[in-house]
């Protein structure tokens, strides 16, 4: 079985500063994905960033970085000068090797402060 | 464009009704999957289909029946539709086969209140 944790139902961060948003994982899968998502006020969800379980590098795509902990299962996002347009929520999800199910935490809400 | 959609985007029935969301892509994907999405608990797997001809349970399956149409369509049926499948529902789909990082896709989202 498959399970997400993300512990900080929300988050208020001041604009142009990092924030980190937490996730931790588990999965009895050897091989896995680790994947985060944004869901703006209008709802559609937004892939933002992905981290393969055998990858020796942390993922990096523009201002998001993944903070891959492989011995403490934690897969944190961070999110470097926030801007008023990174408010939503963010979900981490992950998916086995050997499942076809995307598995997904229960989110947070992200709050940039002007 | 391409991508996956999702009809209708809203639709307000009164208990008991039944309805089906549509879903279709165009990317050739074999695999397609309806979630649920409620306040609180983030999203939900409700049915899957890994490729054409087949479907599974996924979390929460009960009220739910789907068909894989074809290649291109997944829909999702609530026979008999409660307060409590009140929600938003997301369908997806994704390249299986592909390295697990392989994206998936996902639609609009169908906001569906049942009175």
């Amino acid at each position: 079985a498959q399970k997400i944790t993300q512990t900080q139902p929300g988050m208020f961060v001041q604009e142009k500063e990092a924030v980190t948003l937490d996730c931790t994982y588990d999965t009895s899968d050897p091989s896995y994905g680790l994947f985060w998502y944004k869901q703006p006020s209008s709802g559609e969800m937004i892939f933002l960033i992905y981290q393969g379980s055998y990858d020796q590098q942390n993922a990096t795509e523009g201002r998001y970085s993944l903070n891959f902990q492989k011995a403490r299962k934690s897969a944190n996002l961070v999110i470097s000068a926030s801007q008023l347009g990174d408010s939503a929520m963010y979900f981490c999800a992950m998916r086995g090797a050997g499942s076809y199910q995307l598995t997904f935490g229960k989110g947070t809400k992200l709050s940039v402060i002007p | 464009n391409a991508g996956v959609t999702q009809t209708p985007k809203f639709q307000v029935l009164k208990t008991g009704q039944s309805m089906t969301l549509q879903c279709a892509q165009d990317m050739n994907h074999n695999s397609m999957y309806w979630y649920r999405q409620d306040p609180g608990m983030g999203l939900r797997l409700i049915y899957y289909s890994a490729s054409e001809g087949t479907t599974d349970k996924g979390e929460v399956p009960n009220g739910y029946n789907v068909s894989r149409l074809n290649k291109r369509e997944f829909s999702l049926r609530l026979e008999s539709a409660a307060p409590s499948q009140t929600s938003v529902y997301f369908c997806a789909s994704t390249f299986d086969g592909k390295p697990v990082g392989y994206g998936y896709t996902f639609g609009s989202g169908t906001r569906l209140t049942v009175v």
